[in-house]
Protein backbone atom coordinates (compact mmCIF):
# COMPACT_ATOMS: atom_id res chain seq x y z
CA UNK A 1 0.00 0.00 0.00
CA UNK A 2 1.24 2.93 -1.14
CA UNK A 3 0.41 5.79 1.96
CA UNK A 4 2.59 8.75 0.45
CA UNK A 5 2.71 9.65 -3.40
CA UNK A 6 5.49 11.92 -4.73
CA UNK A 7 5.14 13.60 -8.20
CA UNK A 8 7.07 13.96 -10.13
CA UNK A 9 8.76 11.03 -11.13
CA UNK A 10 11.74 13.55 -13.04
CA UNK A 11 11.98 16.98 -12.82
CA UNK A 12 14.16 18.82 -15.42
CA UNK A 13 14.61 22.71 -14.18
CA UNK A 14 17.13 25.39 -15.76
CA UNK A 15 19.71 27.14 -13.43
CA UNK A 16 18.92 29.52 -11.43
CA UNK A 17 14.58 28.28 -11.76
CA UNK A 18 12.57 26.74 -8.87
CA UNK A 19 12.39 23.38 -8.66
CA UNK A 20 9.01 22.05 -7.07
CA UNK A 21 8.22 18.35 -5.98
CA UNK A 22 4.98 17.49 -4.11
CA UNK A 23 3.65 14.56 -2.16
CA UNK A 24 0.49 13.35 -0.84
CA UNK A 25 -0.24 11.06 2.22
CA UNK A 26 -3.64 9.34 3.49
CA UNK A 27 -2.78 8.05 6.82
CA UNK A 28 -3.81 11.26 9.23
CA UNK A 29 -1.55 9.80 12.10
CA UNK A 30 1.64 11.15 10.29
CA UNK A 31 3.02 13.79 11.99
CA UNK A 32 6.67 14.06 10.82
CA UNK A 33 7.47 14.80 7.31
CA UNK A 34 11.14 14.81 6.28
CA UNK A 35 12.60 15.41 2.99
CA UNK A 36 15.54 13.01 1.58
CA UNK A 37 18.27 13.99 -0.51
CA UNK A 38 20.04 11.53 -2.35
CA UNK A 39 23.05 11.58 -4.82
CA UNK A 40 24.20 8.31 -6.73
CA UNK A 41 25.49 5.62 -5.22
CA UNK A 42 24.77 7.13 -1.44
CA UNK A 43 22.40 6.71 1.20
CA UNK A 44 19.88 9.40 1.36
CA UNK A 45 20.30 12.47 3.73
CA UNK A 46 18.38 14.27 5.54
CA UNK A 47 17.97 17.67 4.05
CA UNK A 48 14.71 19.21 5.53
CA UNK A 49 11.62 18.44 7.69
CA UNK A 50 8.62 20.01 8.99
CA UNK A 51 5.58 19.04 11.60
CA UNK A 52 1.88 19.73 10.92
CA UNK A 53 1.90 22.27 13.57
CA UNK A 54 3.03 25.41 11.11
CA UNK A 55 2.57 25.75 7.10
CA UNK A 56 5.65 26.35 5.82
CA UNK A 57 9.71 26.06 6.83
CA UNK A 58 12.66 27.74 5.09
CA UNK A 59 16.09 26.64 5.42
CA UNK A 60 18.10 28.66 2.76
CA UNK A 61 17.30 27.75 -0.61
CA UNK A 62 14.86 24.98 0.56
CA UNK A 63 11.19 25.29 1.68
CA UNK A 64 8.63 23.07 2.81
CA UNK A 65 4.85 24.13 2.57
CA UNK A 66 2.20 22.09 4.32
CA UNK A 67 -1.48 21.75 3.95
CA UNK A 68 -2.39 19.98 6.09
CA UNK A 69 -6.33 19.61 5.21
CA UNK A 70 -5.58 18.73 2.11
CA UNK A 71 -2.87 16.08 3.24
CA UNK A 72 -0.55 17.68 0.77
CA UNK A 73 3.19 18.92 1.36
CA UNK A 74 5.87 20.03 -1.07
CA UNK A 75 9.81 20.61 -2.00
CA UNK A 76 10.36 24.38 -3.23
CA UNK A 77 13.81 24.80 -4.39
CA UNK A 78 14.64 28.67 -4.98
CA UNK A 79 17.67 29.10 -7.76
CA UNK A 80 18.79 25.96 -8.43
CA UNK A 81 21.92 24.75 -8.88
CA UNK A 82 23.73 22.26 -10.69
CA UNK A 83 24.71 20.43 -7.64
CA UNK A 84 21.24 20.90 -6.27
CA UNK A 85 20.61 17.48 -9.43
CA UNK A 86 20.11 14.18 -6.96
CA UNK A 87 16.82 12.29 -6.37
CA UNK A 88 14.86 13.67 -3.30
CA UNK A 89 12.37 11.69 -1.63
CA UNK A 90 9.86 12.91 1.02
CA UNK A 91 8.71 10.60 3.69
CA UNK A 92 5.92 10.67 6.71
CA UNK A 93 5.94 9.02 10.15
CA UNK A 94 3.71 8.47 12.79
CA UNK A 95 6.56 8.30 15.62
CA UNK A 96 4.50 5.86 17.44
CA UNK A 97 7.01 4.17 19.45
CA UNK A 98 9.32 2.91 16.06
CA UNK A 99 9.54 6.18 14.29
CA UNK A 100 9.09 3.81 10.68
CA UNK A 101 9.35 6.43 7.99
CA UNK A 102 7.58 5.58 4.78
CA UNK A 103 9.13 7.34 1.44
CA UNK A 104 7.77 8.12 -1.15
CA UNK A 105 8.90 7.42 -4.59
CA UNK A 106 11.35 9.75 -5.49
CA UNK A 107 12.09 12.58 -7.81
CA UNK A 108 14.87 12.36 -10.05
CA UNK A 109 15.95 15.99 -10.44
CA UNK A 110 18.03 17.28 -12.95
CA UNK A 111 19.08 20.90 -13.08
CA UNK A 112 20.78 22.33 -16.21
CA UNK A 113 23.26 24.89 -17.29
CA UNK B 1 29.99 11.54 16.71
CA UNK B 2 27.31 8.38 15.35
CA UNK B 3 28.59 6.24 12.22
CA UNK B 4 26.98 3.52 10.33
CA UNK B 5 28.69 0.77 8.46
CA UNK B 6 27.63 -0.89 5.85
CA UNK B 7 29.21 -3.74 3.59
CA UNK B 8 30.08 -4.88 1.22
CA UNK B 9 29.56 -1.64 -1.31
CA UNK B 10 28.95 -4.11 -4.09
CA UNK B 11 28.16 -7.90 -4.46
CA UNK B 12 27.42 -10.35 -7.48
CA UNK B 13 25.79 -13.59 -6.29
CA UNK B 14 24.34 -16.38 -8.49
CA UNK B 15 20.89 -17.15 -7.87
CA UNK B 16 20.22 -19.72 -5.00
CA UNK B 17 23.61 -18.31 -2.99
CA UNK B 18 23.16 -17.62 0.08
CA UNK B 19 23.11 -13.97 1.15
CA UNK B 20 24.63 -11.58 4.48
CA UNK B 21 24.76 -8.45 4.78
CA UNK B 22 26.05 -6.69 8.03
CA UNK B 23 25.67 -3.12 8.92
CA UNK B 24 26.55 -1.79 12.94
CA UNK B 25 26.21 1.51 13.85
CA UNK B 26 28.82 3.44 16.15
CA UNK B 27 28.43 6.54 18.89
CA UNK B 28 25.59 5.81 20.02
CA UNK B 29 23.41 3.34 22.07
CA UNK B 30 19.85 1.23 21.93
CA UNK B 31 19.04 2.58 18.58
CA UNK B 32 16.10 1.52 15.89
CA UNK B 33 17.91 -0.16 12.58
CA UNK B 34 16.46 -0.40 9.81
CA UNK B 35 16.73 -2.48 6.26
CA UNK B 36 15.46 -0.68 3.12
CA UNK B 37 15.63 -2.04 -0.60
CA UNK B 38 15.71 0.78 -3.57
CA UNK B 39 14.57 -0.57 -6.59
CA UNK B 40 14.51 2.06 -9.91
CA UNK B 41 11.58 3.79 -9.81
CA UNK B 42 10.41 2.51 -6.90
CA UNK B 43 11.39 4.54 -4.00
CA UNK B 44 12.53 3.08 -0.81
CA UNK B 45 10.89 -0.07 0.59
CA UNK B 46 11.14 -1.06 4.59
CA UNK B 47 12.32 -4.17 4.40
CA UNK B 48 13.22 -4.66 8.23
CA UNK B 49 13.02 -2.40 11.62
CA UNK B 50 14.16 -3.29 14.84
CA UNK B 51 13.26 -1.14 17.92
CA UNK B 52 16.29 -4.03 20.09
CA UNK B 53 18.08 -6.78 20.17
CA UNK B 54 16.21 -10.10 18.88
CA UNK B 55 13.16 -7.79 17.88
CA UNK B 56 12.67 -8.01 14.48
CA UNK B 57 9.28 -6.89 12.71
CA UNK B 58 8.89 -7.50 8.90
CA UNK B 59 7.33 -5.18 6.83
CA UNK B 60 6.64 -7.25 3.60
CA UNK B 61 7.14 -11.22 3.05
CA UNK B 62 9.60 -11.81 1.13
CA UNK B 63 13.20 -14.15 0.78
CA UNK B 64 15.04 -12.42 3.14
CA UNK B 65 15.54 -12.66 6.98
CA UNK B 66 16.78 -9.68 9.71
CA UNK B 67 18.46 -10.54 12.81
CA UNK B 68 19.75 -8.24 15.53
CA UNK B 69 22.16 -10.07 17.36
CA UNK B 70 23.98 -7.20 19.49
CA UNK B 71 22.44 -3.57 20.08
CA UNK B 72 24.22 -2.26 16.70
CA UNK B 73 24.44 -4.26 14.76
CA UNK B 74 22.02 -5.43 11.93
CA UNK B 75 22.20 -8.44 9.57
CA UNK B 76 20.22 -9.07 6.20
CA UNK B 77 20.29 -12.61 5.29
CA UNK B 78 18.63 -14.94 2.68
CA UNK B 79 19.56 -18.68 2.08
CA UNK B 80 18.69 -18.58 -1.58
CA UNK B 81 18.63 -15.47 -3.72
CA UNK B 82 16.57 -15.22 -6.53
CA UNK B 83 16.74 -12.91 -9.07
CA UNK B 84 14.12 -10.43 -7.89
CA UNK B 85 16.12 -9.96 -4.76
CA UNK B 86 19.02 -7.38 -7.07
CA UNK B 87 18.43 -4.18 -5.89
CA UNK B 88 20.06 -1.17 -3.50
CA UNK B 89 20.00 -2.13 0.12
CA UNK B 90 20.54 0.68 2.47
CA UNK B 91 20.69 -0.15 6.67
CA UNK B 92 19.34 2.85 8.51
CA UNK B 93 19.35 3.94 12.09
CA UNK B 94 17.46 6.43 13.95
CA UNK B 95 17.41 7.42 17.70
CA UNK B 96 14.78 6.25 19.49
CA UNK B 97 12.42 9.31 21.39
CA UNK B 98 10.05 10.80 20.56
CA UNK B 99 9.36 14.03 18.33
CA UNK B 100 11.98 14.28 15.33
CA UNK B 101 12.46 11.18 13.46
CA UNK B 102 15.59 11.26 11.61
CA UNK B 103 17.25 8.64 9.87
CA UNK B 104 20.62 8.35 8.91
CA UNK B 105 21.62 5.78 6.32
CA UNK B 106 24.59 3.83 5.33
CA UNK B 107 26.07 3.85 1.63
CA UNK B 108 24.43 0.85 0.85
CA UNK B 109 25.36 -2.27 -0.42
CA UNK B 110 24.19 -2.88 -4.42
CA UNK B 111 23.25 -6.42 -4.72
CA UNK B 112 23.19 -8.00 -8.71
CA UNK B 113 21.78 -11.73 -8.32
CA UNK B 114 22.93 -13.22 -11.38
Amino acid sequence: QQQVKQSPQSLIVQKGGISIINCAYENTAFDYFPWYQQFPGKGPALLIAIRPDVSEKKEGRFTISFNKSAKQFSLHIMDSQPGDSATYFCAASDDFGNEKLTFGTGTRLTIIP
Amino acid sequence: SQTIHQWPATLVQPVGSPLSLECTVEGTSNPNLYWYRQAAGRGLQLLFYSVGIGQISSEVPQNLSASRPQDRQFILSSKKLLLSDSGFYLCAWSVRRTGNTEAFFGQGTRLTVV
